[in-house]
């Protein structure tokens, strides 16, 4: 079955350490991948996706993530947090000829200053 | 903020009862998808629309129906309420059909069924 996992439900890192949130899928065929972001009692967030291209895609606020395919892993990366990182995570996966996303059950940030 | 809106922002209701979420895309954005969240569940796909069509079903129960309308707002509607649809609420648009778009989502409906 197509899935999305998020192996840590929670990551602590001490502010200005690099920060790494760990996601893997299982999808037959090409996956887009995405990262999207949950402020409390806020919506999801975009973040960055990979479609198709570089393995390394960039995003918002500084994060970047690399798609692994050998690996099958799409690890989300900051290089130094910040105490205002600290939020909820999704990784999510999508398919060719899937329309809704996949969402992973989500990774809890904690930046300690 | 995303552009897209969603009322009510919290709802409370007694089981069997029927209520009304309603959700209005970013501008320009014709794709609307339905998701709810709940503690034991995650985030689950329910249903996506474009430009007023059903086009993609998930884990939608019987109980729930959505709607997308010529303005391309959209609502979900939810009868027969039970304590375990308590949860979170939350639309999405997206400029065109495929997945491969980004989403956009809105703050969402906290929904508590008494």
């Amino acid at each position: 079955a197509q899935s999305v996992a998020q192996p840590e439900d929670q990551v602590n890192v001490a502010e200005g350490n690099p920060l790494t949130v760990k996601c893997t899928y299982s999808v037959s065929g090409n996956p887009y991948l995405f990262w999207y972001v949950q402020y409390p009692n806020r919506g999801l967030q975009f973040l960055l996706k990979y479609i198709t291209g570089d393995n390394l895609v960039k995003g918002s606020y500084g994060f970047e993530a690399e798609f692994n395919k050998s690996q099958t892993s799409f690890h989300l990366k900051k290089p130094s947090a910040l105490v205002s990182d600290s939020a909820l995570y999704f990784c999510a996966v999508t398919w060719t000829g899937r329309r809704a996303l996949t969402f992973g059950s989500g990774t809890r940030l904690q930046v300690q200053p | 903020d995303s552009g897209v809106t969603q009322t009510p922002k919290h709802l409370i209701t007694a089981t069997g009862q029927r209520v009304t979420l309603r959700c209005s895309p970013r501008s320009g954005d014709l794709s609307v998808y339905w998701y709810q969240q709940s503690l034991d569940q995650g985030l689950q796909f329910l249903i996506q629309y474009y430009n007023g069509e059903e086009r993609a079903k998930g884990n939608i129960l019987e109980r729930f129906s959505a709607q997308q309308f010529p303005d391309l707002h959209s609502e979900l509607n939810l009868s027969s309420l039970e304590l375990g649809d308590s949860a979170l609420y939350f639309c999405a648009s997206s400029a065109g059909l495929a997945g491969l778009n980004e989403q956009f989502f809105g703050p969402g409906t906290r929904l508590t069924v008494l």
